[in-house]
């Protein structure tokens, strides 16, 4: 069974612009959850997606939204980019949401 | 304040040693659960353990174990000989109950290990 994939694995953008991460979780895994993470703050949870809604929202300003499609795919996007966005960007899935997460190998993004 | 305190920032053990991690958590929640997790430095967080809170026996996988002191809300990992691929971040979470069915995890800031040949 595939694990779960994350794309791009590396961007480099500029302060002000937006950019879209997207994540494919395991096959049978409905629960989609996005996590910055950096060396100041460490592992901090954006928000969880479940069957196409959003169930949990982490302590994130509104530059930080998300969707999820119905084949469980999600897409995490950050508008007006600033500097203190560089982070490694982590989404995970689970079957339920309340399980084991399998994490995928994140998306570096730098912002210049 | 601090919900995940990993209180050792970097560890050091010999190759085939026992080494143990250290976690505590703070939660007024009667049900929870808790995961160790290790990241090498490719950055891909790596699921080790669980251990739930109404879970009498200590968790084990493999060469993992978990250590659960449910009084002293403690949650230590233990990994029984090392070996050199052991070397890497392993941060504990604890995932707590929310309304509607669904949790949301926190994260310590995570224990650097290195294994010595």
């Amino acid at each position: 069974k595939a694990g779960v994939t994350q794309t791009p694995r590396y961007l480099i953008k500029t302060r002000g612009q937006q950019v879209t991460l997207s994540c494919s979780p395991i096959s049978g895994h409905r629960s989609v959850s996005w996590y910055q993470q950096t060396p100041g703050q460490g592992l901090q949870f954006l928000f969880e997606y479940f069957s196409e809604t959003q169930r949990n929202k982490g302590n994130f300003p509104g530059r930080f939204s998300g969707r999820q499609f119905s084949n469980s795919r999600s897409e995490m996007n950050v508008s007006t980019l600033e500097l203190g966005d560089s982070a490694l960007y982590l989404c995970a899935s689970s079957v339920t949401g309340s399980d084991e997460q399998f994490f995928g190998p994140g998306t570096r993004l730098t912002v210049l | 304040a601090q919900k995940i305190t990993q209180t050792q920032p970097g560890m050091f053990v010999q190759e085939k040693e026992a080494v143990t991690l250290d976690c505590t958590y703070d939660t007024s929640d009667q049900s929870y659960g808790l995961f160790w997790y290790k990241q090498p430095s490719s950055g891909e967080m790596i699921f080790l353990i669980y251990q739930g809170s109404y879970d009498e026996q200590n968790a084990t996988e493999g060469r993992y174990s978990l250590n659960f002191q449910k009084a002293r809300k403690s949650a230590n990992l233990v990994i029984s000989a090392s070996q050199l691929g052991d070397s890497a971040m392993y941060f504990c979470a604890m995932r707590e109950a929310r309304t509607g069915g669904s949790y949301i995890p926190t994260f310590g800031r995570g224990t650097s290990l290195i294994v010595h040949p």
